[in-house]
């Protein structure tokens, strides 16, 4: 069975930097995964953030970034404010029409 | 980008079969420029993607809910539907519909409906 999974908390000053992962139990992640990032503020269906591993969704500020580290995906959060409190979510391309999530980040910014 | 708005029971007995549709404004059903998907959130808990359904026919669903879910557009309505069945409290959540555009590399869930809480409950 396929788990991805993701840190289920972090925590960030106001202006600092945060960064979640999203890795696979079964190996690494690459770019052939198109992993994508969500964002969800409660009651609020999730808002694409990320896609392709680094490409922002329209209207997605720059402070938001996906790469590659190591051998995970991995959302950064540059100059976190106080409105990026929420839960973040990954998903990834496992090919032949088949998504699988992460299990969610819960950010806590203060 | 397309709008899409979910519609259906919100209340569903155990055994019996959950149907929902979802409406597409701003694009075709039976355009092959979209996946359309439905994904899952039960209450306090995470993600889960059920499954897709294309113009063509072509379809895949999450290997853990593959045996009870069905999936079909509707074109005269501009529709696309999903009926899972014998529900249980554990298929309680809220259910969103949400389209991937099937151009190379964008293998994402772009829009996404505002979701319909649907309770599996006698």
């Amino acid at each position: 069975q396929t788990v991805v999974t993701q840190e289920p908390s972090f925590s960030v000053s106001p202006g600092g930097t945060v960064t979640v992962t999203c890795g696979l139990n079964s190996g690494s992640v690459s770019t052939s995964y198109y992993p994508s990032w969500y964002q969800q503020t409660p009651g609020q269906a999730p808002r694409p953030l990320i896609y392709s591993t680094n490409t922002r969704s329209s209207g997605v500020p720059d402070r938001f970034s996906g790469s590659i580290l190591g051998n995970k995906a991995a959302l950064t959060i540059t100059g976190a404010q106080a409105e990026d409190e929420c839960d973040y979510y990954c998903v990834l391309y496992m090919g032949s029409g088949l998504w699988v999530f992460g299990g969610g980040t819960k950010l806590t910014v203060l | 980008q397309v709008q899409l708005q979910e519609s259906g029971p919100g209340l569903v007995k155990p055994s019996e079969t959950l149907s929902l549709t979802c409406t597409v404004s701003g694009g075709s059903v039976s355009s092959v420029t979209y996946y359309w998907n439905w994904i899952r959130q039960p209450p306090g808990k995470g993600l889960e993607w059920i499954g897709y359904f294309y113009y063509s026919g072509s379809t895949n669903s999450n290997p853990s809910l593959k045996s009870r879910v069905a999936m079909s557009l509707d074109t005269s309505k501009n529709q696309f539907s999903l009926r899972l069945s014998s529900v249980s409290a554990a298929d309680t959540a809220v259910y969103y519909c949400a389209s991937v555009v099937t151009a190379a590399g964008r293998y994402y869930f772009d829009s996404w409906g505002q979701g319909i809480l649907v309770t599996v409950s006698s």
